[in-house]
């Protein structure tokens, strides 16, 4: 079946630090793949996405790449602000238009 | 985006009782998801909610139990039957919206339920 699995947090980072938080997965098929962001006290909501290999979704200075030979999509950005805190999933759909979501990664960012 | 909107946003049940969650959607459309996702733990699909049809539901989950209702294009709701302390999460109701097969979704901010 498909999954997904996300590095285990929480992540701590000082302000201005780089951030990886790693996904892979295992699915039938080529997925799509996405990152999404719960704020505290707000809904999950899209970050990024990518629909095929080696596409990089991008949005508000985070990056993640499609790359099927390893079949990961890590999440990256340059510089995580405070307002970067919240917990991020990495989460995959074959086609079904319904979601496997990762565990969750909690990120913390310190000024 | 879609605007969705959950009733209630919270509420403490007694073992043993059945709670209706509402799932109101701001536009017409033709598939709507519900999640759950336990405390601490990531979001899992309960059923696929189309209209005209009964629910598909997942491997672990059954319609006795999240029994669904989906009357029109813009509504629907997951009743949680015979509540157990195990049931206690937050509830999700969920939309796709863009292209047909993009994946994705947009999100209710959740009914937490606490049963006692």
């Amino acid at each position: 079946g498909n999954s997904v699995t996300q590095m285990e947090g929480p992540v701590t980072l000082s302000e201005e630090a780089f951030l990886t938080i790693n996904c892979t997965y295992t699915a039938t098929g080529y997925p799509s793949l996405f990152w999404y962001v719960q704020y505290p006290g707000e809904g999950l909501q899209l970050l990024l996405k990518a629909t095929k290999a080696d596409d990089k979704g991008s949005n508000k200075g985070f990056e993640a790449t499609y790359r099927k030979e390893t079949t990961s999509f890590h999440l990256e950005k340059g510089s995580v602000q405070v307002s970067d805190s919240a917990v991020y999933f990495c989460a995959l759909d074959t086609g079904r238009r319904a979601l496997t979501f990762g565990s969750g990664t909690r990120l913390q960012v310190q000024p | 985006s879609a605007v969705i909107s959950q009733k209630p946003s919270r509420d403490i049940c007694q073992r043993g009782t059945s709670l209706t969650i509402q799932c109101q959607v701001d536009s017409q459309v033709t598939m709507m998801f519900w999640y759950r996702q336990q405390p601490g733990q990531s979001l899992t699909l309960i059923a696929t909610a189309n209209q005209g049809s009964e629910a598909t539901y997942e491997s672990g989950f059954v319609i006795d139990k999240f029994p669904i209702s989906r009357p029109n294009l813009t509504f629907s709701t997951l009743t949680v039957s015979n509540m157990s302390p195990e049931d206690s999460s937050i509830y999700l109701c969920s939309v796709e919206r863009g292209a047909l097969g993009t994946g994705e979704l947009f999100f209710g901010e959740g009914s937490r339920l606490t049963v006692l």
